[in-house]
């Protein structure tokens, strides 16, 4: 079975600096989806940004990127420019790929605070 | 567009008493759905997913059912419920049968039991 392992229950960062969020995965598959999802206080699930496992090139959307390092099973969101907006639960999820019908492991999530 | 729709907002129950959480998927057809608790402090744990009507696997062996009447309708249930199932439960879709297409998820139901 396929783990996923957030090392760092809470960070905080400074209005506009840049902070990482740690995750790792435990996984024997080669085909796999990763995820990161944000929850505000609001309590909605939001999707942040995905990695394909079969894809090199770290994903991107606006100010949230990822190191993606497959060989070394780590997945880390980095947050540029941070927002007050940014502060919420983050959590890191891995889906199989083929037909696994997006089902979903998270880790145990990472609070983030965010300074004015 | 596609929306999700979970009811009850909050809901406080006794012990031992029976469970029914509702969710409906709007704008699409043939939806995965899903459920996850995520306790307090913790991540989301998968309790059930449906690939369609009236298919229904469990994750974990647990005190919950769930049922899917109808294409778009997913429903969490419980004949008693237990100190232990208190938490936070989101209902969840996506389409297709590959990973390619990302989980939506519905504003959750806060489960408290007394």
């Amino acid at each position: 079975a396929q783990t996923v392992t957030q090392s760092q229950p809470e960070m905080s960062v400074q209005e506009a600096e840049t902070v990482t969020l740690s995750c790792t995965y435990d996984t024997s598959e080669s085909d796999y989806y990763l995820f990161w999802y944000k929850q505000p206080p609001s309590r909605q699930m939001i999707l942040v940004i995905r990695q394909e496992a079969y894809k090199q090139q770290n994903a991107t959307e606006n100010r949230f990127s990822v190191n993606f390092q497959k060989a070394a099973k780590s997945f880390s969101l980095k947050i540029s420019d941070s927002q007050l907006g940014d502060a919420a639960m983050y959590f890191c999820a891995y889906s199989s790929g083929g037909t696994s019908y997006g089902k979903l492991t998270f880790g145990q999530g990472t609070i983030l605070t965010v300074h004015p | 567009s596609q929306t999700i729709h979970q009811w009850p907002a909050t809901l406080v129950q006794p012990v031992g008493s029976p469970l029914s959480l509702e969710c409906t998927v709007e704008g699409t057809s043939n939806p995965n759905l899903y459920w996850y608790r995520q306790a307090a402090g913790r991540g989301l744990q998968l309790l059930f997913y449906s690939v369609g009507i009236g298919q229904i696997s469990s994750e974990v062996p647990q005190n919950l059912s769930a049922s899917r009447p109808q294409d778009r309708q997913f429903i969490l249930s419980s004949k008693k419920l237990l100190l232990s199932d208190s938490g936070f439960y989101l209902c969840a879709w996506s389409v297709g049968t590959v990973s390619t297409q990302p989980q939506h998820f519905g504003d959750g139901t806060r489960l408290s039991i007394l």
